[in-house]
């Protein structure tokens, strides 16, 4: 499968627990996003990277979250002191440089705080 | 402010209706806009994207979408619709230099057999 790989698929975890998820883009893919998705609601921009490079952050990116993607491959989004308002679908989505909002997808992890 | 505005949220149709979603846009400068698709249980897919040009986009499996300058709208179109076209259907616009896109709320279509 050639396609943008997110684990875990689901996770369940108790308010003021961290968790990490990692998302593996296609591997020529050399932009990487974090967006969140809540019921009801589109995808809402995190962040963004070009290979290593952390480029743009959204302000809904508190200081409990943290990204990283270190040697521009995979990467991992990281919650700290997890919040029942953190419960969401998190995605992550690559592209090439030059293929501008040409997103593939993965399938998402799903947070549920408990 | 930058938004993109979908003013369905559930759309539901006979097999062979038309179909037409509305989706409005609010912001100024490079106008790149785009309409993905979420079938149940699968992940966002990219149906057709707007750069310039043609105002009339034809996308895959059928759609089609027309920019509107003038009304700051991007509808997305399907002269018949089938079954296997039920899922949830995103408008998105450039919500910036770096890539990132402004998704609307969705609009569920469910298409009756």
């Amino acid at each position: 499968d050639t396609g943008v790989s997110q684990n875990p698929r689901h996770k369940i975890t108790k308010r003021g627990q961290n968790v990490t998820f990692r998302c593996d883009p296609i591997s020529e893919h050399n932009r990487l996003y974090w967006y969140r998705q809540t019921l009801g609601q589109g995808p809402e921009f995190l962040t963004y990277f070009q290979n290593e490079a952390q480029l743009e952050k959204s302000r809904l990116l508190s200081d409990r979250f943290s990204a990283e993607r270190p040697k521009g491959s995979f990467s991992t989004l990281e919650i700290q002191r997890t919040e029942q308002g953190d419960s969401a679908m998190y995605l992550c989505a690559s592209s090439l440089r030059t293929e501008w909002g040409g997103y593939t997808f993965g399938s998402g992890t799903r947070l549920t705080v408990v | 402010a930058q938004s993109v505005s979908q003013h369905n949220h559930h759309v539901i149709l006979s097999e062979a209706a038309s179909l037409e979603l509305g989706c409005n846009y609010s912001y100024g400068g490079t106008v790149n806009l785009f309409w993905y698709v979420q079938y149940p249980g699968q992940h966002l897919q990219l149906l057709l994207k707007y750069f310039s040009g043609d105002p009339l986009v034809k996308g895959i499996k059928g759609f089609e979408a027309e920019f509107i300058k003038s009304k700051f709208s991007f509808n997305l179109r399907k002269p018949s619709v089938q079954w296997s076209d039920t899922a949830e259907y995103f408008c998105a616009g450039r919500g910036g230099s770096q890539g990132n896109l402004i998704f609307g709320k969705g609009t569920k279509l469910s298409v009756k057999p």
